[in-house]
């Protein structure tokens, strides 16, 4: 099946660095990508849809210029946290859309990002 | 606006027993409903989806859920718990066919005894 790889797995940072976290399909073309944000025991929320060669749609609350977001290719997608904060920590996932063929109606997951900043 | 409430964050039963993962729904729209599995270090698998006509659906690895439009529910259930069926489980809903825009409940850790 479709594979997402996303990267790192967990990553540690102090406030006020940056982080970027990339999702890449590895064997299919991903028109769409959406970012996911998961605290402790809660649902994963939708943070914003990444539509290649265009600018991201942020949902209701998520500051795009604190996470920016580029979909520069068919297959790459990064979710950059600027001047990362101790509320900033929490589960980043990322899912693709395949463009065209059998899997047009499914969404693959990465496996998520543990981001803990200090 | 939609919602996927799942009771229980933490279901427990032993191998062999019969599976079941409750999620309720809140959708002013007819809904299209979906199951994923995240297993240890793994990405969201999608184990079954809901979109229109038979209201019972097959998923993989022995799945079944079944929508009742009247319960406003869309539980999950396998005759028989294997221990590879250890994961978190994840009810969403979208209203847009082509699982896109996915709302999300807060997931349900299923641990099974042996």
């Amino acid at each position: 099946g479709a594979v997402v790889s996303q990267h790192p797995s967990w990553v540690i940072c102090k406030s006020g660095t940056s982080v970027k976290i990339e999702c890449r399909s590895l064997d299919f073309q991903a028109t769409t990508m959406f970012w996911y944000r998961q605290f402790p025991k809660q649902s994963l929320m939708l943070m914003a849809t990444s539509n290649e060669g265009s600018k991201a749609t942020y949902e209701q609350g998520v500051e795009k210029d604190k996470f920016l977001i580029n979909h520069a290719s068919l297959t790459l997608s990064t979710l950059t946290v600027t001047s990362a904060h101790p509320e900033d920590s929490s589960f980043y996932i990322c899912s693709a859309r395949p463009y065209g063929g059998a899997d047009n109606e499914k969404l693959f997951f990465g496996s998520g990002t543990q981001l803990s900043v200090l | 606006a939609q919602s996927v409430t799942q009771l229980g964050s933490h279901v427990s039963v032993s191998e062999g027993a019969l599976v079941l993962l409750r999620c309720n729904y809140s959708s002013s729209v007819p809904p299209y409903l979906f199951w994923y599995v995240q297993y240890p270090n793994q990405g969201l698998q999608l184990l079954l989806k809901y979109t229109t006509g038979a209201t019972l659906v097959k998923g993989i690895n022995g799945f079944e859920a079944e929508f009742k439009k009247s319960e406003t529910s869309f539980h999950l259930t396998k005759p028989s718990a294997h221990m590879s069926d250890a994961a978190e489980y994840f009810c969403a809903v979208s209203k847009i066919q082509g699982a896109q825009k996915l709302v999300f409940g807060q997931g349900t850790r299923l641990t099974i005894n042996p």
